[in-house]
């Protein structure tokens, strides 16, 4: 089954302590990114990659890093987490085709205290 | 700059009944792709219809179509016969610069949509 898998679904995390959400695709697909949710807000992209060594910043980068050693693999990591980035995070993946969907993963809820 | 503007926090429609979410967006791109998708309670984010900005015809999916009006830059969803399956928060999203270095998806706040029995 073609499927974007985002691991942990649920995470509670003390201000400071480096944390890393996973996420992996098995399509393929060249281009990944990042997306936090807020209410009100929509989503927004953080981070996305055209490509494997391939990354650029979104639109609210700060405090995230990524990387993508693997085409398939594209975590994202908070070194030092604050209570501003609790939200709702997303992965998504697709090909780079002219109006290719996006696939989802089922979501990150990170709560920071 | 580029914005997607959904201005409809909420709305209600009775079971059955067709209901129409409004998306206006804004680009000076030509080439752009307009996107639905839906989130259900449980959170995950499922894709329903897209529409490119230079097909001819509006984009249908089975209950699913996209009233595309471009000299109005607007992109409204209309979901025909609804069912109680369908409360769910609705997101428009546009990509633009298809030959440009971001190709990222730029969202609406979302409409909250209650179907009642």
């Amino acid at each position: 089954e073609a499927q974007v898998t985002q691991n942990p679904r649920y995470l509670i995390t003390v201000t400071g302590k480096k944390l890393t959400v996973t996420c992996s695709q098995n399509m393929n697909h060249e281009y990944m990114s990042w997306y936090r949710q807020d209410p009100g807000l929509g989503l927004r992209q953080i981070y996305y990659s055209m490509n494997v060594e391939v990354t650029d910043k979104g639109d609210v980068p700060e405090g995230y890093k990524v990387s993508r050693k693997e085409k398939r693999n594209f975590p994202l990591i908070l070194e030092s987490p604050s209570p501003n980035q609790t939200s709702l995070y997303f992965c998504a993946s697709r090909t780079l085709t002219t109006g290719a969907e996006a696939f989802f993963g089922q979501g990150t809820r990170l709560t920071v205290v | 700059a580029q914005k997607i503007t959904q201005t409809q926090p909420g709305m209600f429609v009775q079971e059955k009944e067709a209901v129409t979410l409004d998306c206006t967006y804004d680009t000076s791109d030509p080439s752009y792709g307009l996107f639905w998708y839906k989130q259900p309670s449980s959170g995950e984010m499922i894709f329903l219809i897209y529409q490119g900005s230079y097909d001819q015809q509006n984009a249908t999916e089975g209950r699913y179509s996209l009233n595309f009006q471009k000299a109005r830059k607007s992109a409204n969803l209309v979901i025909s016969a609804s069912q109680l399956g369908d409360s769910a928060m609705y997101f428009c999203a546009m990509r633009a610069s298809y030959g440009g270095a971001t190709n990222k998806l730029i969202f609406g706040t979302g409409t909250l949509l209650a179907v009642q029995p």
